[in-house]
């Protein structure tokens, strides 16, 4: 079945680690999004990606990396920068050009040891 | 800058009732609507996209309208059913702002059986 899969679905980080959460879509889909929930919170977005090899921020950038190597890939690491990295990490693709459906993954819930 | 709420936060319903959840945004430029389901722990799922040219999209027992001029959209829900518990998201697409969804805080309804 097309779709897109996160792990782990649970992540706990130390202090001063930084940790890489995965997302795999094969959609056959240009465009790649990071997204962070808090509770209660709808979601904000942190980095997204148009094409293979180029990313931009988003709202919430400040303390998160990522890389887009691969059409199918976009993974996001959370640097010991993020000094409130608790939340719920939700990662979507769509096709590339305006107004195009995201579909979303289930999700990684990061804490902190 | 859009700024999307969602009122109320929080809903609980006697099955069978129907029910209407509100959505507004402060930037009328917009693209489109979309509502989400999310349920706890998952990803989103998409139930309605209203373009900006459309009044309404029907879905089942599923509704929602978008009033541009007023910056609203409402989700109605007939005939609630204890499946229908989860958490509901509205985002808002604008025209300036490429493929990038702004969401409300969601309101999470549960439906008493």
């Amino acid at each position: 079945d097309g779709g897109i899969t996160q792990s782990p679905k649970y992540l706990f980080r130390k202090e001063g680690q930084n940790v890489t959460l995965s997302c795999e879509q094969n959609l056959n889909h240009d465009a790649m999004y990071w997204y962070r929930q808090d509770p209660g919170q709808g979601l904000r977005l942190i980095y997204y990606s148009q094409i293979v090899n180029d990313f931009q921020k988003g709202d919430i950038a400040e303390g998160y990396s990522v890389s887009r190597e691969k059409k199918e890939s976009f993974p996001l690491t959370v640097t010991s920068a993020q000094k409130n990295p608790t939340a719920f990490y939700l990662c979507a693709s769509s096709q590339k050009g305006d107004a195009r459906p995201q579909h979303f993954g289930d999700g990684t819930r990061l804490s902190i040891l | 800058k859009q700024e999307v709420t969602q009122i109320p936060a929080a809903l609980s319903v006697p099955e069978g009732e129907n029910l209407v959840l509100n959505c507004s945004f402060t930037d009328s430029a917009i693209y489109n609507l979309q509502w989400f389901r999310q349920d706890p722990g998952k990803g989103l799922t998409s139930l309605l996209l209203i373009q900006s040219s459309q009044r309404e999209q029907t879905s089942g027992r599923l509704n929602a309208s978008l009033d541009k001029s007023s910056g609203r959209s409402t989700l109605y829900i007939a005939a609630s059913q204890p499946g229908d518990s989860a958490t509901y998201l509205c985002a808002a697409l604008n025209n300036n702002a490429g493929n990038m969804l702004t969401f409300g805080g969601g309101t999470r309804l549960m439906v008493k059986p």
